[in-house]
């Protein structure tokens, strides 16, 4: 069946120190991968997303995710975290349809 | 522009009541969705839609209907509102469905069923 799995519901990390998020897949078609980020109270945000060529893809705000396919892996990186980087993120995989699936999401604090 | 808006942010129901959630786009987006969001979930698609009069169901449209008169409106009616409806509900819309096109989210609309 197809799935995203992000195992870090919660994460702690203090204000600059490095950040990583993990993402495993498990999707039978070429997937198409993306990480959003969603602030308290508000709808959801594209970071990144990688569709092809390079394996790693910077986005918005500094971040950047590395595509993995012998891991099966889509895991987000930053390396100082801000403290307005304190919100949940969700990895999502396509296969080019409407039908996204998404994470159940980590929620990231950040400690000052 | 605007984006995707949606109407109300929050929103308590009894139970058996109906209500319709309101989302308008103003980028001349096709497709157009409704995901509901529970705790430890994620975001589940509910209904979606590729173009005025066109819409199909997601994955889980039970207790939900959907019209999309014009390309800009994509109501989400509930008609007998259950517990199980307790959720944030997000709308999106996208250009096409290809890879190439992100979704652009809503604000959310907070509904609690009581």
């Amino acid at each position: 069946a197809q799935s995203v799995t992000q195992p870090d519901i919660h994460i702690t990390v203090s204000e600059g120190a490095s950040l990583e998020l993990r993402c495993n897949y498990s999707y039978g078609a070429t997937p198409y991968l993306f990480w959003y980020v969603q602030s308290p109270g508000q709808g959801l945000q594209l970071l990144l997303k990688y569709f092809s060529g390079d394996t790693l893809v910077q986005g918005i705000k500094g971040f950047e995710a590395e595509f993995k396919r012998s891991q099966s892996s889509f895991n987000l990186r930053k390396p100082s975290v801000h403290w307005s980087d304190a919100a949940e993120y969700f990895c999502a995989v396509t296969s080019g349809t409407y039908k996204y699936i998404f994470g159940t999401g980590t929620r990231l604090k950040v400690l000052a | 522009n605007a984006g995707v808006t949606q109407t109300p942010k929050f929103r308590i129901l009894k139970i058996g009541q109906s209500m319709t959630l309101q989302c308008t786009q103003d980028m001349n987006h096709n497709y157009m969705y409704w995901y509901r969001q529970d705790p430890g979930m994620g975001l589940k698609l509910i209904y979606y839609s590729v173009g005025a009069g066109i819409t199909d169901k997601g994955e889980v449209p039970n207790g939900y209907n959907v019209s999309r008169s014009t390309t800009e409106d994509f109501p989400l009616r509930l008609e007998l509102a259950a517990p199980s409806q307790t959720s944030v509900y997000f709308c999106a819309s996208s250009y096409s469905q290809d890879r190439n096109n992100e979704q652009f989210f809503g604000p959310g609309t907070r509904l609690t069923v009581l």
